[in-house]
């Protein structure tokens, strides 16, 4: 398996454009999520799915902030319009739900800097 | 105050050394804990869980959880240059409400120097 699989690596963008980050989680995961690192906060949780349903988005800091699964293979998280303080590595992460070893594996990121 | 305490360090020792890396937590509701690494540039990988309080042993690295004083930490023994790295703790809630949502420490950066 490859693994989570996240697009871009890299990503750089002007102030009040819009980016979007693709997240294609490991085949047969049902739950979903996505993190936030930066060097203050750490890793921080802002929204995670269940069998493509939301469940809960209260680490979404703020409306600009949006997310979607459209299907058990895919994802998006996207930031309309971007601001510096948006910088920061994005990780997308799935685990199978159900018993109690049940690991999350991470991509490797998303690096976004907004100028 | 976060759920989740863990001094960022940085921790730098000698090839060798016993490395010590520890959490506190503020939720009695955690019952699953977990030790993630992170390479530079990486995703974190799981390294260690654990769900009871006392000792888990694997290779040089033994997990320990307190529950009673809402405590854990990793010890690393015979610390090599390839551990050099960011070790996060992680922790989860009991029963199935949580789906896997993991609550995160600040990360530990380690550097261990030949």
């Amino acid at each position: 398996d490859a693994g989570v699989i996240q697009s871009p690596r890299h990503e750089v963008t002007e102030m009040g454009q819009e980016v979007t980050l693709r997240c294609k989680p490991i085949s047969g995961h049902n739950s979903l999520f996505w993190y936030r690192q930066t060097m203050m906060r750490g890793l921080e949780l802002l929204i995670y799915f269940n069998n493509n349903v939301p469940i809960d988005d209260s680490g979404m800091p703020e409306d600009r902030f949006s997310a979607k699964m459209p299907n058990a293979s895919f994802s998006t998280l996207k930031i309309q319009p971007s601001e510096p303080r948006d910088s920061a590595v994005y990780f997308c992460a799935s685990t199978k739900r159900g018993g109690m070893n049940t690991e999350a594996f991470f991509g490797q990121g998303t690096r976004l800097t907004v100028v | 105050q976060k759920e989740v305490e863990q001094d960022p360090g940085p921790l730098s020792v000698p090839e060798g050394a016993i490395v010590s890396l520890n959490c506190t937590y503020s939720n009695s509701a955690f019952q699953y804990f977990m030790w993630y690494r992170q390479y530079s540039r990486k995703g974190p990988e799981l390294l260690m869980y654990t769900y009871s309080s006392g000792n888990k042993e694997d290779g040089r690295f033994t997990a320990q959880v307190d529950k009673s004083s809402k405590y854990i930490s990793l010890f690393i023994r015979d610390s090599q240059p390839s551990d050099s790295a960011t070790y996060l703790c992680a922790m989860k809630l009991g029963g199935g409400t949580s789906y896997g949502k993991l609550t995160f420490g600040q990360g530990t950066i380690l550097t261990v120097h030949p």
